[in-house]
């Protein structure tokens, strides 16, 4: 069974500067997706940024970028220019690629993070 | 909006009474899941369903029963609730094949 693993709780970074969360994941699949989600205090689920395990290319969505490091099974996500509207839990999360999958997510614990102005 | 709402946003109960929650999607998409968000857990996956009628169980399966009679609701069910399963529930749905998972808002289930 897959298992994923986000070992910060809480983080905090100062506005402006950048920050860096961790996920770690186990799989012995070969083709898979990596996400990560914000959940600002309004509770809705948002999606930051998506990976695609057979692509080698870190994505990046504006001051959003992954470092995933497929042997390793890393997928750290960094936030550049961090901003208050930023303060949100961030879960990683793993699906599934494989043929018939059901698109079912598994989420790691999920890290806290703090902007201080 | 992601096309998903889920009612009721809040819901206080008591042990023993079943509670059904609600989800609806206007996106005509074939996959749609519940998830509990528990502190230090993150969201598991309670049922998920692949089709009308289709539905399968998830790694938190006990004390849930859920049902699709049209593609875009899906239901929940806690037949007898219980102070356990005080958590917020979350909807989702997707297309399948490299389709995106989107959310519902959320419910905030509480029991007494």
């Amino acid at each position: 069974a897959q298992t994923v693993t986000q070992s910060q709780p809480e983080m905090s970074v100062q506005e402006a500067e950048t920050v860096t969360l961790s996920c770690t994941y186990d799989t012995s699949e070969s083709d898979y997706y990596l996400f990560w989600y914000k959940q600002p205090p309004s509770r809705q689920m948002i999606l930051v940024i998506r990976q695609e395990a057979y692509k080698q290319q870190n994505a990046t969505e504006n001051r959003f970028s992954v470092n995933f490091q497929k042997a390793a099974k890393s997928f750290s996500l960094k936030i550049s220019d961090s901003q208050l509207g930023d303060a949100a839990m961030y879960f990683c999360a793993y699906r599934s690629a494989l043929l018939g999958n059901t698109g079912k997510l598994i989420f790691g614990q999920g890290t806290t993070l703090q902007v201080k102005p | 909006d992601a096309g998903i709402t889920q009612s009721p946003r809040h819901k206080v109960t008591e042990t023993g009474t079943p509670v059904t929650l609600r989800c609806h999607q206007t996106e005509n998409h074939r996959y749609m899941y519940w998830y509990r968000q528990d502190p230090g857990h993150g969201l598991r996956l309670i049922h998920y369903s692949y089709g009308v009628k289709d539905t399968d169980k998830g790694e938190v399966s006990d004390g849930y029963s859920v049902s699709r009679s049209k593609t875009e609701d899906f239901l929940l069910t806690l037949e007898s609730a219980t102070s356990s399963q005080t958590s917020v529930y979350f909807c989702a749905h997707t297309g399948g094949g490299t389709d995106t998972q989107y959310f519902g808002p959320g419910t905030r289930l509480t029991v007494l």
